[in-house]
């Protein structure tokens, strides 16, 4: 199984609304990131889960908040968002230690009102 | 600080043409990855490039990587309309880091 899944695909909240984004993958990968992408951008790392522990979080305000319950699971809260925060959202999941291609899920696309 | 460039942009070729997409990096890393990216898709994997002078070949696309240069090309032979997407280069900083820094992304579109 080398798929990773996104829920939900779409999501749109209102400025003062907390929702979730969930990830999960089951191919044992132990690295697990959480990207932006804007509209014919690249993606932009915003954290990476190493053997469950935060390794990387690249200067992302604090109304993101990752997750990452098990190894199988990538969480990210969301809570008083800006307009300017709706893009779409993937989760990714690679080797851990060893230089490897990442698996990228679905993506969620978020809009924020 | 790491960046990524790639060139051209948005390319617009016909089919049956051949091409070449170039990724040139500010850095030094020894890994190179090259992913696509349909409208509206996610990512899907291409290619993972690991040493200089790699050079790897799936169907119509070809990827190479010279780390001396900091260049990675992906060269695309007698194009077909399904090649259409948007392609991305990605460098890892290396060291176990998970710093994927992606390249600025080209936009190919094969006319029919």
């Amino acid at each position: 199984d080398t798929e990773v899944t996104q829920t939900p695909k779409h999501l749109v909240m209102g400025m003062t609304n907390k929702k979730s984004l969930k990830c999960e993958q089951h191919m044992g990968h132990r690295a697990m990131y959480w990207y932006k992408q804007k509209a014919k951008k690249p993606p932009e790392l915003m954290f990476v889960y190493s053997y469950e522990k935060l390794s990387i979080n690249e200067s992302v305000p604090s109304r993101f908040s990752p997750e990452c319950p098990n190894s199988s699971l990538l969480n990210l809260h969301l809570h008083a968002l800006q307009p300017e925060d709706s893009a779409l959202y993937l989760c990714a999941s690679s080797q851990a230690g060893v230089p490897d291609t990442q698996y990228f899920g679905p993506g969620t696309r978020l809009t924020v009102l | 600080e790491l960046k990524v460039e790639q060139n051209p942009l948005f390319l617009s070729m016909q089919e049956g043409k051949n091409y070449t997409i170039y990724c040139n990096y500010s850095t030094t890393s020894d890994r190179l990855y090259w992913y696509r990216q349909d409208p509206g898709k996610s990512l899907e994997s291409l290619f993972v490039l690991l040493s200089n002078g790699a050079v790897k070949q799936e169907g119509r696309l070809m990827a190479s990587l010279d780390t001396k240069a900091r260049l990675s090309t992906l060269h695309i032979t007698a194009a077909v309309h399904d090649l259409s997407a948007t392609y991305f280069c990605a460098v890892d900083r290396g060291s176990g880091t998970y710093k994927y820094i992606f390249g600025t992304g080209t936009r190919l579109k094969v006319l029919a």
